[in-house]
């Protein structure tokens, strides 16, 4: 184990339905991290949340909202999702991301997200 | 820009052959190195990393990468495959959006490698 959980690991929703993505890390680290991967495409970072800053992708669409309410815990809210959004849903985290750091990425094990 | 190139989408190895998974990347600055390992229904696990000195890191499981500044390469490579190494690699680099102080990696698409007995 790695020190950060995801619930549910398996999810089914249809375009209309309103989820949440719920991640929790253990390490005390201080930056958590959404990513997406599609099969056959890199990884892609959807947002980053630290304590000084959050970054979010541009091209992440408002369907996908992300929390934070403290360095523990992230969560992914989804509304009127698209088929094409079916993915693995990986959080991280990490300690301190800026600057010159260089602490490696943490994953949990992922949220299978089937959009009907 | 910052970007990873996993030019191979499949390595397949016998078992007890040593295995060499490619990473090529382009950074500005100095470059931070990782490899990361996925088995099938879990997240990435982190295998080793190069931030500066040595330029053969080694990692878990038996793995090591050799540093390459002059080719912008970072291999995987391990001695004596196992069939349990059958999994998915990703090569990654940090860097920098333009703007912003906080790092973030970017990863290769992949490459799967695949120990057979």
């Amino acid at each position: 184990e790695t020190g950060v959980t995801q619930t549910p690991r398996h999810l089914v929703m249809g375009m209309t339905n309103k989820k949440s993505l719920k991640c929790e890390q253990h390490l005390g680290h201080n930056a958590m991290y959404w990513y997406k991967q599609s099969a056959k495409k890199p990884l892609e970072l959807m947002f980053v949340y630290s304590l000084e800053e959050r970054v979010e992708n541009n091209s992440v669409p408002s369907r996908f909202s992300p929390e934070c309410p403290n360095s523990s815990h992230l969560f992914l809210h989804l509304h009127t999702l698209q088929p094409e959004d079916s993915a693995l849903y990986l959080c991280a985290s990490s300690q301190d991301p800026s600057g010159g750091s260089y602490n490696e990425q943490f994953f949990g094990p992922g949220t299978r997200l089937t959009v009907l | 820009a910052q970007s990873v190139a996993q030019p191979e989408d499949q390595v397949n190895v016998a078992e007890g052959n040593p295995l060499t998974v490619k990473c090529t990347y382009s950074v500005s600055g100095n470059p931070y190195l990782f490899w990361y390992v996925q088995y099938p229904n879990r997240g990435l696990q982190f295998l080793l990393k190069y931030i500066t000195g040595d330029n053969l890191v080694k990692g878990s499981y038996g793995f090591e990468a050799e540093f390459n500044k002059s080719q912008t390469s970072f291999h995987l490579k391990k001695p004596s495959a196992l069939v349990s190494d059958s999994a998915l690699y990703f090569c990654a680099v940090r860097g920098f959006d333009r703007g912003s102080t906080l790092g973030r990696l970017y990863f290769g698409r992949g490459t799967q490698l695949t120990v057979w007995p």
